[in-house]
């Protein structure tokens, strides 16, 4: 699986957009792009994913670069629950999720 | 009712003992893995079974061995426990092992003294 990599830490205002970026610089075109969250230490949650078009789901925006280079994760009006630490993998869609989740951006959302 | 259920939350035990951390999804999906998060966070694959088949088998002590009675549960036993093993195990599923979404339990924190 292709390295990503994150800011360790972003704050954000509870009600604005949290915008999370990820490089994934070495990124093959058959690996798809995920985004899991952890909150405290509950195990990671999944948030979104995809392979180059952007995606949006009821948690979520995620915008892939035209390169696939790097991604955002979007929180359009993040809540103080949304405080967690945000991972963003890189795998193929074969074999497993057998990826590592590394260090991940811990996000703080502030009153 | 939980997707990805895992017990214990919490397991104490001492140097040398054997012990299983139990896992069960009802989800109906066909893969499960055990995960490891360790003292920096980092979460890393150790095990997966897709229909009851070893599918995905990293580098972990021979003392770590997962069983699959049936597609709904994967145990983990561990014999001989050591410090080193202290760390909090995570159990997932999904659907496949392809491109769907991995769902997470929540976790057992396995402290060995």
């Amino acid at each position: 699986d292709a390295k990503t990599t994150q800011p360790p830490s972003m704050d954000c205002a509870e009600g604005r957009a949290a915008n999370l970026p990820c490089n994934h610089s070495t990124i093959s075109g058959n690996e798809y792009v995920y985004w899991y969250r952890q909150i405290h230490s509950q195990g990671p949650q999944y948030i979104i994913h995809g392979l180059k078009n952007n995606e949006t789901n009821e948690m979520a925006s995620l915008i892939i670069t035209e390169d696939r280079k790097s991604s955002t994760l979007i929180l359009p009006h993040a809540t103080l629950r949304d405080t967690a630490v945000y991972y963003c993998i890189v795998r193929v869609g074969t074999g497993g999720f057998k990826t590592i989740f590394g260090a991940g951006t811990r996000l703080f959302v502030k009153a | 009712d939980t997707a990805v259920s895992q017990t214990p939350k919490y397991l104490v035990t001492q140097m040398g003992n054997d012990k299983s951390i139990k896992c069960e999804q009802n989800l109906g999906h066909d893969t499960m893995y055990w995960y490891k998060q360790d003292s920096k966070k980092f979460l890393k694959i150790m095990f997966s079974y897709n229909n009851k088949e070893l599918i995905i088998n990293e580098t972990v002590p021979n003392r770590f061995s997962p069983k699959s009675p049936d597609k709904a549960h994967l145990n983990l036993h561990i014999n001989s426990l050591e410090l080193g093993d202290s760390a909090v195990y995570f159990c997932a599923s999904s659907q496949d092992p392809g491109i769907r979404e991995a769902f997470f339990g929540q976790g057992t924190r396995l402290t060995v003294v």
